[in-house]
């Protein structure tokens, strides 16, 4: 099972809105609703930000969402904030081989 | 406080065995699948496998199969992962994660702090 594909980097500025892509198949991001986004700053664990495409625990904050069309699904961050740089991963449940997915990460930085 | 707790940084030598521990408290543990991800140096995070502490039932991601063996004791409220022969190439960051409800497709949402292993002659 290969990873999701997702963007090596990304940028914005305080106060802009960035989105990132997660790109799988019909076996996982397609094929269910069960696609999760986590925050990882550096030498920290993970951190869910977004489960179920576009829901958010209780405690993160509303700049975050999550959107899914077809194979790819995709993370939104609005109103930038210096806090907000760090990896993203997202990951798909999945039905073949492996029970979960991630994807390779992607930098975020906040210019 | 619902958390993870994890044993504490190893450095080993190719060959040896090893076991890291993730231990549950602030909730019950038996009913929860605990997860195992790898984090290599640099690198993304990789999904290792899954324990059911109930029951033990585990789940295995095939790059993982038969390179270690996830165990838990329900009555510590401990999971653990361990190696037989450790190479050079399992040195890396290892989290435990606790799926937020309890059937598997669902995220996880408390992680523990991690545990670094690392191997080398």
């Amino acid at each position: 099972q290969s990873a999701l594909t997702q963007p090596a980097s990304v940028s914005g500025s305080p106060g802009q809105s960035i989105t990132i892509s997660c790109t799988g198949t019909s076996s996982d991001v397609g094929g269910y609703n069960y696609v999760s986004w986590y925050q990882q700053h550096p030498g920290k664990a993970p951190k869910l930000m977004i489960y179920d495409v576009s829901n958010r625990p209780s405690g993160v904050s509303n700049r975050f969402s999550g959107s899914k069309s077809g194979n790819t699904a995709s993370l939104t961050i609005s109103g930038l904030q210096a806090e907000d740089e760090a990896d993203y991963y997202c990951s798909s449940y999945a039905n073949s081989g492996t029970l979960e997915v991630f994807g390779g990460g992607t930098k975020l930085t906040v210019l | 406080e619902v958390q993870l707790v994890q044993s504490g940084a190893e450095v080993k030598k190719p060959g040896e065995s090893l076991k890291v521990s993730c231990k549950g408290s602030g909730y019950s543990f038996p009913n929860y699948w605990i997860d195992w991800v790898r984090q290599m140096p640099g690198k993304g995070l990789e999904w290792m496998g899954t324990i059911y502490p109930g029951d033990s039932e585990t789940r295995y991601s095939p790059s993982f199969q038969g390179q270690v063996t996830m165990s838990a004791d329900k009555s510590i409220s401990t999971a653990y992962l361990a190696w037989s022969s450790l190479k050079a190439s399992d040195t890396a960051m290892y989290y435990c994660a606790r799926r937020r409800q309890q059937w598997l497709e669902t995220p996880f949402d408390i992680w523990g702090q991690g545990t670094t292993v690392t191997v080398s002659s």
